[in-house]
C-alpha cells in the first residue's frame, strides 16, 4: 500500500511537445506529491509540488494534475526542451510517515532537438 | 549550484577501509537525510535526524554509521563495506515537520562510492 506506480519507464519527445509523466499510489493517507528532477551526476531537485486540497498547479512550463478520486497525480512539461532531458521522479508522503517519501520508479526524459 | 555541500564527490574503498561522507547546509533546516541511491533507480532511504537525534533507521546494516555533529553537519561512517555497497550517497535537509504537513526536502549532489 506504500508503493507509487510511475509509468511510463522511458519516453522520447520532441522539443516543443508536452512531456506526460504519471503515477498512481494506493495509500489514500498520502498528503503531499513533489515531483523530483534528477540529471546525471546530480542530486534529485524539487521541482514541484502538490497537496491533495488542489487538484492542478502550474509553475513555468511544469503543471501537476492531480485526481483525488482516481488516486493519480501527473507531471505536464509543456513547450518541451532539450535541456528538460533528465530522470523525473513523483513521490508521496503522509504527514505521519516521519517524512518519509515514497518514491516512484522513475521516467527517463528525452526531448530531441 | 545545490544548497547542500557533499563531501567527497568521489570515493572509491577497500572493503577493510574505514572513511566519511561528509554533508553540510546552511538553510537553517533542522531535518537531515541519508539515502542510498543505485544506477537507473529511486534513492532508498537511510536515516533521518530530527533536531541532531536520530529519529529513523531503517534497518541499515551496522557498517554504516550516521553522526549528526550539529545543526548543520551530516557525516555518514563507513566500515567494511561489501562490493553491493558501491552507490550514490545522497544527503538532503528539510524543515521539521511540526504536524502541519510534510516539507519540501532539498538534496546535496551526491558521494559516487565504489568498493573494491
Amino acid at each position: 500500500q506504500q508503493q507509487v506506480k510511475q509509468s511510463p519507464q522511458s519516453l522520447i519527445v520532441q522539443k516543443g511537445g508536452i512531456s506526460i509523466i504519471n503515477c498512481a499510489y494506493e495509500n489514500t493517507a498520502f498528503d503531499y506529491f513533489p515531483w523530483y528532477q534528477q540529471f546525471p551526476g546530480k542530486g534529485p531537485a524539487l521541482l514541484i509540488a502538490i497537496r491533495p486540497d488542489v487538484s492542478e498547479k502550474k509553475e513555468g512550463r511544469f503543471t501537476i494534475s492531480f485526481n483525488k478520486s482516481a488516486k493519480q497525480f501527473s507531471l505536464h512539461i509543456m513547450d518541451s526542451q532539450p535541456g528538460d532531458s533528465a530522470t523525473y521522479f513523483c513521490a508521496a508522503s503522509t504527514a505521519t510517515s516521519g517524512s518519509r517519501l515514497t518514491f516512484g520508479e522513475g521516467t527517463q526524459l528525452t526531448v530531441n532537438p | 549550484d545545490t544548497e547542500v555541500t557533499q563531501t567527497p564527490k568521489h570515493l572509491v574503498m577497500g572493503m577493510t577501509n574505514k572513511k566519511s561522507l561528509k554533508c553540510e547546509q546552511h538553510m537553517g533546516h533542522r531535518a537531515m537525510y541519508w539515502y542510498k541511491q543505485k544506477a537507473k533507480k529511486p534513492p532508498e532511504l537511510m536515516f533521518v535526524y530530527s533536531y541532531e537525534k536520530l529519529s529513523i533507521n531503517e534497518s541499515v546494516p551496522s557498517r554504516f554509521s550516521p553522526e549528526c555533529p550539529n545543526s548543520s553537519l551530516l557525516n555518514l561512517h563507513l566500515h567494511a563495506l561489501q562490493p553491493e555497497d558501491s552507490a550514490l550517497y545522497l544527503c538532503a535537509s528539510s524543515p521539521v515537520n511540526l504536524g502541519m504537513g510534510n516539507q519540501p526536502q532539498h538534496f546535496g549532489d551526491g558521494t559516487r562510492l565504489s568498493i573494491l
